[in-house]
C-alpha cells in the first residue's frame, strides 16, 4: 500500500488551456474525493465518488470542471479553458466505506499545484 | 448556514507545554468529526476522530473533546514538539467540509 498518489504534483499553464489531473487511491479504497485549497484555507470540498458513480458535486464545481472515476479505481480531474482563478492546490483523498453509511478517515495524496498565468 | 469554523488562526506554543485548539460547529446533525494536520507543502493527515455517541477520545498524546452542548470541538496536545508545528483542521465528515485550519507553532 503505497498511500494515495496524484500526478502531476505541479503544473503550470497559460489562461484558456485545458488541465487534467489525476489520482490514484488506495487500493481498497471505494471513495474518492477531490478538494480544493488555496493558501491559508482549508480544502474545499468538489466532488466525490462512490466507486464509479459521482455521488455529489459542490457548486464550486462549475461547468469547466468535471471528474470521472471510470472503473472505480483511478479518477481524472479535468478543467477546461483554465482561468487565473482556478489557481491552486488541488487535492484528492479515498476511504474505505464497505457499508456505505459509516463514516471513515479519509487519506490524503499530497496533492497537484495548478498556477494558470 | 451550517459551518465548520476554527476560533484561532495562529497558536504559538513553548515546547514541552500542553496546545488546545478549538472548533466551533453549528450543524446539530453532525456526528463525525476529524482533526487533520497538515504540514507545508503535504496534504492532510488525519490524527484522531470522535463519533457524536463521545464526548472524549485519547489518542497517542492528543485528545479530542466534542461538547455537543455548544457544538464545540477540541483538540489537545500534550507536551508538543517542533515536529507538531503544522496547520491542525476539523473537519464534519458528514459534509466533508474543513475549516480554515489553526496555525500551530513550536517554539524549541
Amino acid at each position: 500500500d503505497t498511500g494515495v498518489s496524484q500526478n502531476p504534483r505541479h503544473k503550470i499553464t497559460k489562461r484558456g488551456q485545458n488541465v487534467t489531473f489525476r489520482c490514484d487511491p488506495i487500493s481498497e479504497h471505494n471513495r474518492l474525493y477531490w478538494y480544493r485549497q488555496t493558501l491559508g484555507q482549508g480544502p474545499e470540498f468538489l466532488t466525490y465518488f462512490q466507486n464509479e458513480a459521482q455521488l455529489e458535486k459542490s457548486r464550486l464545481l462549475s461547468d469547466r470542471f468535471s471528474a470521472e472515476r471510470p472503473k472505480g479505481s483511478f479518477s481524472t480531474l479535468e478543467i477546461q479553458r483554465t482561468e487565473q482563478g482556478d489557481s491552486a492546490m488541488y487535492l484528492c483523498a479515498s476511504s474505505r466505506d464497505p457499508l456505505g453509511l459509516i463514516n471513515n478517515e479519509q487519506f490524503f495524496g499530497p496533492g497537484t499545484r495548478l498556477t494558470v498565468l | 448556514g451550517e459551518s465548520v469554523g476554527l476560533h484561532l488562526p495562529t497558536l504559538s506554543v513553548q515546547e514541552g507545554d500542553n496546545s488546545i485548539i478549538n472548533c466551533a460547529y453549528s450543524n446539530s446533525a453532525s456526528d463525525y468529526f476529524i482533526w487533520y494536520k497538515q504540514e507545508s507543502g503535504k496534504g492532510p493527515q488525519f490524527i484522531i476522530d470522535i463519533r457524536s455517541n463521545m464526548d472524549k477520545r485519547q489518542g497517542q498524546r492528543v485528545t479530542v473533546l466534542l461538547n455537543k452542548t455548544v457544538k464545540h470541538l477540541s483538540l489537545q496536545i500534550a507536551a508538543t514538539q517542533p515536529g507538531d508545528s503544522a496547520v491542525y483542521f476539523c473537519a464534519e465528515n458528514n459534509d466533508m467540509r474543513f475549516g480554515a485550519g489553526t496555525r500551530l507553532t513550536v517554539k524549541p
